[in-house]
């Protein structure tokens, strides 16, 4: 089975702090994705990575950048933490091929106070 | 642009009940199409998918057809059960797995 595991299920956080959320997976799968999860409006793209040290904006990439140093691993970075950035954030991954489905990790519940 | 509507939750229903989760969708071009569901606690994982018109996607006694005349991709079951209980995502992709995803419906079955 696919496993993707998000290093933290729960996060408190500080406004303006510097935060990481680790995500990684085990299938050798070249995709890997950053979403927020927001009540009221589904799943939204924050950053993708098709490959080693390239990454592509998604649809609400501001305050955050990612990092793909090893292909097994994809960091989300927020460089300074705001109330706004309160959310369930999912990791996932997938191959190229077209209709390979996402796999997703359980999650991370991030609150910024 | 690309987007997804659902069926505005929450659904309650009851055991054995008949299951429809409605999906619309607008893109440019022939999408693949989607539904993924949540269980409480857990992560996205794929339920079933249709990838050109007319196409039915099924699984676990889950079905949908992709109506390219109608834009749709309506979510369907016979007969559920209290394990269904979760929140059904209706998406497409847009190239790259960049999935598009709706709001999500939140679906309770009381015993």
């Amino acid at each position: 089975d696919v496993k993707v595991t998000q290093s933290s299920r729960y996060l408190v956080k500080r406004t303006g702090e510097k935060v990481f959320l680790e995500c990684v997976q085990d299938m050798d799968h070249e995709n890997m994705f950053w979403y927020r999860q927001d009540p009221g409006l589904g799943l939204r793209l924050i950053y993708f990575s098709y490959d080693v040290k390239m990454k592509e904006k998604g649809d609400i990439p501001e305050g955050y950048s990612v990092s793909r140093e090893k292909k097994e691993r994809f960091s989300l970075i927020l460089e300074s933490a705001s109330t706004n950035q309160t959310s369930m954030y999912l990791c996932a991954s997938s191959f190229t091929d077209y209709n390979s489905p996402l796999h997703f990790g359980n999650g991370t519940r991030l609150t910024v106070t | 642009g690309n987007s997804v509507t659902q069926m505005e939750g929450p659904v309650t229903l009851s055991e054995e009940a008949f299951l429809t989760i409605n999906c619309t969708y607008t893109a440019t071009g022939y999408p693949s199409l989607f539904w993924y569901v949540q269980y409480p606690g857990e992560g996205l994982q794929l339920l079933l998918k249709a990838t050109k018109a007319d196409d039915k996607g099924s699984n676990k006694g889950f079905e949908a057809t992709y109506r390219k005349e109608t834009t749709s991709f309506h979510l369907e079951k016979g007969s559920v059960q209290v394990s269904d209980s979760a929140v059904y995502f209706c998406a497409l992709s847009k190239g790259a797995q960049k999935l598009v995803f709706g709001q999500g419906t939140r679906l309770t079955i009381n015993p």
